[in-house]
């Protein structure tokens, strides 16, 4: 079992629909989680940062942390075709050495 | 500034080729990181820098060397590589002690022929 599960995708949804992109998880250490958006041939850019469990927003943006249930989540509300790109989840316990990153949802957003 | 820079953006070298890769930050970030990241993959953890000095190495192969000549530079000397170590290489950096939330570069895209 991987650490991080993703779901690859392809998701296409059109413009203005909520998107829900999830991650589960093993290691109960895990402790801060974060989503990276990814643009075709670019670095990874930090969208969202939240420390152990609960919601978080930015904007359009939220994130959403369950601990018991090892899962994670971020929507994305008023979807827009600028936001096609990938997103990653990743995370991390106390420290750098088990940061561990899914294998990224690839996300299209049809005008 | 609030980027990661690296140069150059794309390089194509032959495996018996010398290249080095370069990282620069000036946010005042002292924990700094190179990524692999392989087509429609996640990004790996290659190698960490904590305050100048190596902290993390992923049992990377020895044909990767880092280097850390300052605060703001990041270096990533390649030989003798190999046609599969193709990929985007990922610079990132991070306030030292902070635990992810990392700022990555736009990545250098390697070709090894």
């Amino acid at each position: 079992q991987k650490e991080v599960e993703q779901d690859p995708g392809p998701l296409s949804v059109p413009e203005g629909a909520i998107v829900s992109l999830n991650c589960t998880y093993s290691n109960s250490a895990f402790q801060y989680f974060m989503w990276y958006r990814q643009y075709s041939r670019k670095g990874p850019e930090l969208l969202m940062y939240t420390y152990s469990s609960g919601n978080k927003e930015d904007g359009r943006f939220t994130a959403q942390v369950d601990k018991s249930s090892k899962y994670i989540s971020l929507f994305i509300r008023d979807s827009q075709p600028s936001d096609s790109a990938t997103y990653l989840c990743a995370m991390s316990s106390y420290n750098n050495n088990d940061m561990r990153f899914g294998a990224g949802t690839r996300l299209t957003v049809k005008p | 500034d609030t980027e990661v820079t690296q140069t150059p953006k794309h390089l194509v070298m032959g495996m018996t080729n010398k290249k080095s890769l370069k990282c620069e930050q000036h946010m005042g970030h002292r924990a700094m990181y190179w990524y692999k990241q392989k087509a429609k993959k996640p990004p790996e953890l290659m190698f960490v820098y904590s305050y100048e000095k190596l902290s993390i190495n992923e049992s990377v192969p020895s044909r990767f060397s880092p280097e850390c000549p300052n605060s703001s530079l990041l270096n990533l000397h390649l030989h003798a590589l190999q046609p599969e170590d193709s990929a985007l290489y990922l610079c990132a950096s991070s306030q030292s002690g902070q635990v992810g939330g990392y700022t990555f570069g736009s990545g250098t895209r390697l070709t090894v022929v």
